[in-house]
């Protein structure tokens, strides 16, 4: 079945380091995008990516970083930089603007 | 700026009646889309329903309804004859008008719990 892959499900940060939070979807979607939720709150925009080799910041990039090698791959970063970063992190994609975001099941990212 | 507004934090429902969730949006645009999401407690978001901007009937999805009120800007889900499996937080989304982005503003969302 086709559909958003994000792993890890749950991951554990120390201080200090920085980790990579995995999506990948076979959709074959042009954009992908990624979100932040905290706890109790609605999604915020991290990036977004409408092209391979191409990605914007949305509303909260800083402390984070994208990369788009492939149509199918939009990993997500989360430097030293990012001072909170426990929070649900979601990952979307979607084939053109008037159609829905399909989301991953999503990646809960907590501090050690 | 464009913004959406819930108001409603949380919402009870009686099982097998219809609940309204209210949803509010501001935009300077002329071409927008409305989406509804459910996001169940293990977290996905689930797509519900969609309006555009330019829709004249209201849409609907099964037991889903978005009552689209153009004037008000309100976009208003109505979900019939409410099941034990609509427990959930719902959130309203807007597209972004200007440009071909897709991204999209969500409201902070409503959490509704039907009671047997």
């Amino acid at each position: 079945d086709g559909g958003i892959t994000q792993s890890p499900k749950y991951l554990f940060r120390k201080e200090g380091q920085n980790v990579t939070l995995s999506c990948e979807q076979n959709l074959n979607h042009d954009a992908m995008y990624w979100y932040r939720q905290d706890p109790g709150q609605g999604l915020r925009l991290i990036y977004y990516s409408q092209i391979v080799n191409d990605f914007q910041k949305g509303d909260i990039a800083e402390g984070y970083s994208v990369s788009r090698e492939k149509k199918e791959s939009f990993p997500l970063t989360v430097t030293s930089a990012q001072k909170n970063p426990t929070a649900f992190y979601l990952c979307a994609s979607r084939v053109y603007s008037n159609q829905p975001q399909h989301f991953g099941d999503g990646t809960r990212l907590s501090i050690l | 700026a464009q913004k959406i507004t819930q108001t409603q934090p949380g919402m009870f429902v009686q099982e097998k009646e219809a609940v309204t969730l209210d949803c509010t949006y501001d935009t300077s645009d002329q071409s927008y889309g409305l989406f509804w999401y459910k996001q169940p407690s293990s977290g996905e978001m689930i797509f519900l329903i969609y309006q555009g901007s330019y829709d004249e009937q209201n849409a609907t999805e099964g037991r889903y309804s978005l009552n689209f009120q153009k004037a008000r800007k309100s976009a208003n889900l109505v979900i019939s004859a409410s099941q034990l499996g609509d427990s959930a937080m719902y959130f309203c989304a807007m597209r972004e008008g200007s440009g071909n982005t897709g991204k999209l503003i969500f409201g902070q969302g409503t959490t509704l719990q039907v009671k047997p």
